[in-house]
C-alpha cells in the first residue's frame, strides 16, 4: 500500500534554531502534499498545501516566512521551521494522496518538535 | 468557516458491543469524508472513507453518510480493546484541498 515517510521523528533544539522536516512518498508520486500541526489534546490543523514545482499555499494565520515549504520533486516535500521558538513546539505531520485527488490521504509518522 | 464537530468523549463501550461515533460538518461543499484512528503520540491511520450517501462496510467497520443532514458516522462492530483510541472525522472539499479535522472522540473499549 501507499507509504509516506517522514524524517526526523523527534527533534529537540535550542530556541532560534531552524529545523528541516522531510516528507517522502515511497511508492507513488505526489504532486500535492499537505502539512499539518497538532498541539497536545488538539486536533490536526492544516498549515499549508505543498505543490510540486510551485509555491505552497498557506492557511490563514500561518506565516509563510516562518514555515518554508519546498516541493522540488514528485516524491519529496520539506518543511523548514525557521528561527524556532518554544511556541513552535508541536507534532508536525505530512500527508500525501495516491491516485484520485479527492481520495484518502496517507500520513507520515509525524515529527515531534521540542524547542527549549 | 469550515467546522467539523465531534463529541470528545470519552465514549466507553464493553468489549464485543457496537461502538457508534458521530460527526457533523458545516461546509455543504464537502465531497469526501474520512475516519482516522489515532493512538496517543502517533499519526492518524486511515480507517474508512466515503463519498456517497448511505452506508459503506469494511470488515467490522461501517461508515454512514447523510449529506442532507451533514452527518457522518462510524460503527465498529464486535469492539476489541485494541480499538481503544481517538477517532478523527475529517472532510475534504475538493481534490486540491487538505483535510479539515474534528477534535476527535476518545473511545475506550472495556474488557
Amino acid at each position: 500500500g501507499a507509504v509516506v515517510s517522514q524524517h526526523p521523528s523527534w527533534v529537540i533544539c535550542k530556541s532560534g534554531t531552524s529545523v528541516k522536516i522531510e516528507c517522502r512518498s515511497l511508492d507513488f508520486q505526489a504532486t500535492t502534499m499537505f502539512w499539518y500541526r497538532q498541539f497536545p489534546k488538539q486536533s490536526l490543523m492544516l498549515m499549508a498545501t505543498s505543490n510540486e514545482g510551485s509555491k505552497a499555499t498557506y492557511e490563514q494565520g500561518v506565516e509563510k516566512d516562518k514555515f518554508l515549504i519546498n516541493h522540488a520533486s514528485l516524491t519529496l516535500s520539506t518543511l523548514t521551521v525557521t528561527s524556532a521558538h518554544p511556541e513552535d513546539s508541536s507534532f508536525y505531520i505530512c500527508s500525501a494522496g495516491q491516485g484520485n485527488p479527492g481520495g484518502p490521504q496517507h500520513f507520515g509518522d509525524g515529527t515531534r518538535l521540542s524547542i527549549l | 468557516q469550515k467546522e467539523v464537530e465531534q463529541n470528545s468523549g470519552p465514549l466507553s463501550v464493553p468489549e464485543g458491543a457496537i461502538a457508534s461515533l458521530n460527526c457533523t460538518y458545516s461546509d455543504r461543499g464537502s465531497q469526501s469524508f474520512f475516519w482516522y484512528r489515532q493512538y496517543s503520540g502517533k499519526s492518524p491511520e486511515l480507517i474508512m472513507f466515503i463519498y456517497s450517501n448511505g452506508d459503506k462496510e469494511d470488515g467490522r467497520f461501517t461508515a454512514q453518510l447523510n449529506k442532507a443532514s451533514q452527518y457522518v458516522s462510524l460503527l465498529i462492530r464486535d469492539s476489541q480493546p485494541s480499538d481503544s483510541a481517538t477517532y478523527l472525522c475529517a472532510v475534504k472539499r475538493g481534490g486540491a484541498d487538505g483535510l479539515t479535522f474534528g477534535k476527535g472522540t476518545h473511545l475506550i473499549i472495556q474488557p
